[in-house]
């Protein structure tokens, strides 16, 4: 099992709806979750970071965190054709030291007009 | 406000030659750096991170080497590149160990 798993998509909505985009982890005892926005040929970009359960909202982006179920997820609303890009999960996993965030290989959302 | 800047941004390289490319950060001390690689289409390795000034790790075995220089400089280098060389070289640098800012990329192709 990876310790990091996401859908590779690709995820398509239309414009103006919603997009949900889940991430599921191996180690129950995590504690710092983040998603990043990629667009093709780009370099990830923070877009979120959750620590709590429960939900996180950023202007039209929520971040939701269920440590019980070990996943989190990212709600998208109002899509807008910007929002095309892959979205990339990371957790802080247990281990202690500065090689502890493991990236998920990532969502691709495509937004159509 | 930290910035981090990667530098070439795009190069191209032919089999057996040596590879260089920088990063380096600012408005921070003491950042943990980090290089990662990612092939087309494929998530992000890790390749080596650094604490400190002259202190390296290794995640992945390979023909590729880091050095840390000065304190925010971070160098990935090759004495001798492959084609399985060629991706998208991430630098990134965090303070608390968790969130992770990257730099704009260098993409190697290597022919």
């Amino acid at each position: 099992q990876k310790e990091v798993e996401q859908n590779s998509g690709p995820l398509s909505v239309p414009e103006g709806a919603i997009a949900s985009l889940n991430c599921t982890y191996s180690d129950r005892v995590s504690q710092s979750f983040f998603w990043y926005r990629q667009y093709s040929g780009k370099s990830p970009e923070l877009i979120m970071s959750i620590y709590s359960n429960g939900d996180k909202e950023d202007g039209r982006f929520t971040a939701q965190l269920n440590k019980a179920s070990q996943y989190v997820s990212l709600l998208i609303r109002d899509s807008q054709p910007s929002d095309s890009a892959t979205y990339l999960c990371a957790v802080k996993l247990r281990q202690t030291g500065a090689n502890n965030l493991f990236f998920g290989t990532g969502t691709r959302l495509t937004v159509i007009p | 406000s930290q910035t981090i800047h990667q530098w070439p941004a795009t190069l191209v390289q032919p089999v057996g030659s040596p590879l260089s490319l920088e990063c380096t950060v600012e408005g921070t001390s003491n950042p943990n750096l980090y290089w990662y690689r990612q092939a087309a289409g494929r998530g992000l390795q890790l390749l080596f991170y650094s604490v400190g000034i002259g202190q390296i790790s290794s995640e992945v075995p390979q023909n590729l080497s880091a050095s840390r220089p000065q304190d925010r400089q971070f160098i990935l280098s090759s004495k001798k590149l492959l084609l399985s060389d060629s991706g998208f070289y991430l630098c990134a640098w965090s303070l608390t160990g968790d969130t992770q800012y990257f730099g704009p990329g260098t993409r190697l192709t290597v022919l």
